[in-house]
């Protein structure tokens, strides 16, 4: 099952993009990529996923690359309750056992 | 819709003590998972369930159990609660990949 690797903080202004990284250089073809977040400690939330194209929605968009080894989640215009932490996560999705949350990155919108 | 509802939101218990901590989800989804979230760490799958009547381990099992007789609920049971155990509890459904989780369960082992 893919790991995933992502930057444990960043910063980002209120009102820029918030541009999140992560590696997943061991995704294997039928694996997704989800995207989560956890505001406070509150349940993590569906953000957005993909398998190969890039995807947009009304939270963000996701970008993967063309070896599908990275991805990069786009906050458009990141307000102060984006603030949260940001789960990258590699595996088949449906019924599986191997959705593996690591610590992910701590998103921090500054005013 | 209430989606995934946990119970209790908040439990202290002593050691040695069990407990059931109940997940119901109203979506009518297949799939249901228990995680475990130490604090300042990522979730970890404890159990999890594709339908009525089957369960599997996850990755950290140990002093947990679970069953499932219906589609809308997935109870987690504690037998004889460790201070190890100290941890918030998420439960979650999902039916096409999307994980929905609920509130959280803050368990505390004293």
């Amino acid at each position: 099952d893919a790991k995933t690797t992502q930057p444990p903080s960043m910063d980002c202004a209120e009102g820029r993009a918030a541009n999140l990284p992560c590696n997943h250089s061991t995704i294997s073809g039928n694996e997704y990529v989800y995207w989560y977040r956890q505001i406070h400690s509150q349940g993590p939330q569906y953000i957005i996923h993909g398998l190969k194209n890039n995807e947009t929605n009304e939270m963000a968009s996701l970008i993967i690359t063309e070896d599908r080894k990275s991805s990069t989640l786009i906050l458009p215009h990141a307000t102060l309750r984006d603030t949260a932490v940001y789960y990258c996560i590699a595996g088949q999705g449906t019924g599986a056992n191997n959705l593996f949350f690591g610590t992910g990155t701590r998103l921090t919108v500054i005013p | 819709n209430a989606g995934v509802t946990q119970t209790p939101k908040f439990r202290i218990l002593k050691i040695g003590q069990s407990m059931t901590l109940q997940c119901t989800q109203d979506m009518n989804h297949n799939y249901m998972y228990w995680y475990r979230q130490d604090p300042g760490m990522g979730l970890k799958l404890i159990y999890y369930s594709v339908g009525a009547g089957i369960t599997d381990k996850g990755e950290v099992p140990n002093g947990y159990n679970v069953s499932r007789s219906t589609t809308e609920d997935f109870p987690l049971r504690l037998e004889l609660a460790a201070p190890s155990q100290t941890s918030v509890y998420f439960c979650a459904s999902s039916k096409t990949g999307e994980l929905f989780f609920g509130e959280g369960s803050r368990l505390t082992v004293l």
